[in-house]
């Protein structure tokens, strides 16, 4: 059965450090998001990415973040200078055409700033 | 705006005991989707089910069973005679047509005790 892969699992950073996060959507989906929950908390939006280009994004998407798909398989998050407040479990999910297609979730990357 | 509530912070039972989840939506929009993911302690966001706003029909499978009510914008899942793997934290979601993003509630945590 197709599924989103994240990598890495989890990921130590020093803070202001930049950090990628990278996904593997499953491949006949179009549209991808990034989502995070910080620990014990809900599951936040953060963007989707649809065409090559964001098609939308959360108040949390500041400029610090940003998002791209090198080639035809990754799609990855990066945070430019991490700060402790992005410690958190960070989600790729991929979907064909939302709203009403279901998003299927990766595993997670558990991202720690220290 | 959209909303989705799930007042159950922690719900703690005994095996094969049944168990229901509660959740609570608020959205303007006429054509709106509903999901609930399930996250097992080992992280990742498992699909569980889908509703859009035109199908009331309730819905069971195995153990589990979701009644969707239009009238009290409400969304709950059953699990009946509850085992040990059901422990994990159930989030309940609302997608529509305004956006991409899939809108979490904050999650209720399950715990099947033997």
């Amino acid at each position: 059965e197709p599924e989103v892969t994240q990598t890495p699992s989890h990921q130590v950073t020093q803070m202001g450090q930049e950090v990628i996060l990278r996904c593997v959507p499953i491949s006949n989906h179009l549209y991808f998001y990034w989502y995070r929950q910080i620990l014990g908390q809900k599951v936040e939006f953060l963007v989707s990415f649809y065409n090559n280009e964001i098609s939308e994004k959360s108040e949390i998407f500041d400029d610090q973040f940003s998002v791209e798909r090198p080639d035809g398989s990754n799609f990855t998050l990066k945070i430019r200078s991490t700060k402790l407040e992005d410690s958190a479990m960070y989600f790729c999910a991929s979907s064909e055409t939302p709203p009403a297609s279901v998003a299927f979730f990766g595993q997670g990357t558990r991202l720690t700033v220290v | 705006a959209q909303k989705v509530t799930q007042a159950q912070t922690e719900i703690s039972v005994v095996e094969k005991e049944d168990v229901t989840l509660d959740c609570v939506y608020e959205t303007r929009d006429t054509t709106y989707y509903l999901f609930w993911y399930k996250q097992p302690p080992s992280g990742e966001l498992v699909f569980l089910i889908r509703r859009n706003s035109f199908d009331e029909q309730n819905e069971i499978s195995g153990r589990y069973s979701w009644n969707f009510q239009k009238s009290t914008s409400s969304f709950n899942f059953t699990i009946t005679a509850s085992q040990v793997v059901d422990s994990a934290v159930y989030f309940c979601a609302l997608n529509s047509n305004s956006g991409y993003a899939l809108n979490f509630g904050k999650g209720t945590s399950l715990l099947v005790t033997p």
